[in-house]
């Protein structure tokens, strides 16, 4: 499994676009690459899954580079409610039906009034 | 939107004692996983799960820890003797087809707590 690598934390304030890059240099050629958000005492929650260019859902936008090395999540106009620990993970997409997911430290997103 | 439902909500539980972790997973989805996170650290991989068999499990995953799926709906983890490191949050999840083109979708989780 490709190990990834994603800044501890982060601080945004209301209102602005706010994008984590995740690094993951040794990235698969079945790798998909999916963002995982998490509050306090919640389970994680899917937030968007690509595997290259952009992908653009209603909560966030995804983009890849040509050589997949690294990936950025952007939230358009964050608000408090998006305070959270955003996960970066990338997985084979053929991994035999047996897709455990290896979660690192995340990104602690703390946005200010 | 179809969710993941964990029961209890939190666990009170003493050093020794047995317990069993409810979920509900999504109507169709094919795969079952539990994860745990201790407090403050990362989520971890316990087990997955198909087709009434384990597909993979972790080192954490000891005899200890026994998984089952009761009936078409339900799907419970079952630690036979807590000890006070098994105090922990731990999440139910479930995916579709099991690849990773299908993210997995988690609950909320039961908090327990090994006295």
């Amino acid at each position: 499994l490709a190990k990834t690598t994603q800044p501890i934390s982060m601080d945004s304030y209301e209102g602005q676009e706010v994008n984590i890059t995740c690094s993951h240099n040794n990235i698969a050629t079945n790798d998909y690459i999916t963002w995982y958000q998490q509050f306090p005492s919640q389970g994680p929650r899917f937030i968007i899954q690509g595997y290259k260019t952009k992908v653009t859902n209603e909560v966030a936008s995804l983009f890849i580079p040509a050589d997949r090395k690294s990936s950025t999540l952007s939230l358009p106009r964050v608000s408090l409610s998006d305070t959270a620990v955003y996960y970066c993970l990338v997985g084979d997409r053929f991994s035999g039906g047996y897709n455990k997911l290896i979660f690192g430290a995340g990104t602690r997103l703390a946005v200010h009034p | 939107e179809p969710e993941v439902t964990q029961t209890p909500s939190h666990q009170v539980t003493q050093m020794g004692q047995e317990v069993i972790l409810r979920c509900v997973p999504i109507s169709n989805h094919l795969y079952f996983y539990w994860y745990r996170q201790i407090l403050g650290q990362k989520v971890e991989f316990l087990v997955s799960f198909y087709n009434n068999e384990i597909s993979e499990k972790s080192e954490i995953f000891d005899d200890q820890f026994s998984v089952e799926r009761p009936d078409g709906s339900n799907f419970t983890l079952k630690i036979r003797s807590t000890k006070l490191e098994d105090s922990a949050m731990y999440f139910c999840a479930s995916s579709g087809t099991g690849t990773g083109r299908q993210p997995q979708h988690f609950g909320d989780g039961t908090r327990l707590s090994i006295l």
